[in-house]
């Protein structure tokens, strides 16, 4: 099963509010990733977790703050976003049994709009 | 230089056809290579990987050139259903940072 799982599918929020975005898998991967991804344009990395601890943080701004309660579940926590943070959010995992030279597999992403 | 480059597109190209991307990469030391596909308002899936000097899965076959640091996909016998984007990636080193090439747009008409 080379399944990881993202809810919800589409949200649609207001720059005050607070929301959260959740990433799952049952891989038994041990880094988990969230990217974002502007249209026409590839994934931009955010966050890398490795053994449930935050080893990257690409300078992404304060009101994006990532959470990895364990080794399974990612949640990226939203609050008083802009419109230009309106993008598709993709979570992502890989084994790493290769240290982080293997294959990341993503998820379906979560289409954000900020209004 | 970017770090990894391809070529954008788009390529337009008829059923049956076979089409190869070319992707360079900057860092002489990355040992691992892969093509994602992408489809529109979808995330990318793993197409290839390629670890030593290329790989074959059917109707298509990545090649990798060390000494001219680049990697190409060839995709032979086009279906309908490969108009995607193809997304080359290379790992920068044992960070778990992917660096994607911008992505090579296909579409295969009938």
């Amino acid at each position: 099963d080379t399944e990881v799982t993202q809810t919800p599918k589409h949200l649609v929020m207001g720059m005050t509010n607070k929301k959260s975005l959740k990433c799952e898998q049952h891989m038994g991967h041990r880094a988990m990733y969230w990217y974002k991804q502007k249209a026409k344009k590839p994934p931009e990395l955010m966050f890398v977790y490795s053994y449930e601890k935050l080893s990257i943080n690409e300078s992404v701004p304060s009101r994006f703050s990532p959470e990895c309660p364990n080794s399974s579940l990612l949640n990226l926590h939203l609050h008083a976003l802009q419109p230009e943070d309106s993008a598709l959010y993709l979570c992502a995992s890989s084994p790493l049994n290769q240290g982080f030279q293997e294959t990341q597999y993503f998820g379906p992403g979560t289409r954000l709009l900020v209004l | 230089r970017k770090e990894v480059e391809q070529d954008p597109g788009p390529f337009n190209v008829p059923e049956g056809a076979t089409v190869a991307f070319n992707c360079t990469y900057s860092n002489s030391a990355s040992q691992s290579f892969f093509w994602y596909r992408q489809d529109c308002r979808k995330e990318p899936k793993l197409l290839m990987s390629v670890y030593s000097s290329g790989n074959e899965d059917g109707r298509f076959t990545a090649q990798l050139n060390r000494a001219s640091q680049y990697i190409s996909l060839l995709i032979r016998d086009s279906k309908l259903s490969d108009s995607a984007t193809y997304l080359c990636v290379v790992p920068s080193g044992n960070t778990g940072k992917l660096i994607f090439g911008q992505g090579t747009t296909l579409q295969v008409k009938p």
